[in-house]
């Protein structure tokens, strides 16, 4: 099984400023199966990133996606304030899998 | 716009069997796509817990495989989720999603359903 780990656990900014999740995979995964969720209280996780740098439907240019192999990362280039909620990477490699998640949440 | 919708009791014993249905609306089950579920505890993070093709091909998570059916009705264009002998540690928020064929992303779900396991 492939192991996703996020980090930071927690990120504490202000609207404005720019956000950098990891997620860091326990053995390479396809950049084809590697996508980011977003979470917020009471709602079910919405498809922010697919094949690792693919922008869902209708989702802003401020959310980007990179990463390869074993080390991804999802920016938000100015966080607004509906953006403050829990991130989740997952993969499709091999099984399915999802990181830990990381909250961003307002400094 | 394809929507998804659980349904299934709230409140199950424990060394039950859990019951989900998620009806699909908006989009045929037979289009292409895998469907799947996928738990989240009260405030953990989330847990595939499996997925089906509409020829009835499944892909289980092989922590739960021992304890987990998933099955399609195409006719009803629904599909359904039953975990066997559950426990407390079952006790989680169950969503029902769409799965792309290629990407392997889960782009539409559905809100989610609450299931407790409790006497």
């Amino acid at each position: 099984e492939i192991v996703l780990t996020q980090s930071p656990g927690t990120l504490s900014l202000s609207p404005g400023e720019r956000a950098t999740l990891s997620c860091r995979a326990s053995q390479s995964v396809s950049s084809s199966y590697l996508a980011w969720y977003q979470q917020k209280p009471g709602q079910a996780p919405r498809l922010l990133i697919y094949g690792a740098s693919n922008r869902a439907t209708g989702i802003p240019d401020r959310f980007s996606g990179s990463g390869s192999g074993t080390d991804f990362t999802l920016t938000i280039s100015r966080l607004e304030p509906e953006d403050f909620a829990v991130y989740y990477c997952q993969q499709y490699s091999s099984s399915l899998t999802f990181g830990g998640g990381t909250k961003v949440e307002i400094k | 716009q394809v929507q998804l919708q659980e349904s299934g009791p709230g409140l199950v014993k424990p060394s039950e069997t859990l019951s989900l249905t998620c009806a699909v609306s908006g989009y045929s089950i037979t289009s292409g796509y895998y469907w799947g579920w996928i738990r989240q505890p009260p405030g953990k993070g989330l847990e595939w817990i499996g997925s089906i093709y509409h020829s009835g091909s499944t892909y289980y998570n092989p922590s739960l495989k021992s304890r987990v059916t998933i099955s399609v009705d195409t006719s009803k264009n629904q599909f359904s989720l039953k975990l066997s002998s559950v426990t407390a540690a079952d006790t989680a928020v169950y969503y029902c999603a769409r799965r792309d064929r290629n990407w392997g992303s889960l782009d539409s779900w559905g809100q989610g359903t609450l299931v407790t396991v409790s006497s």
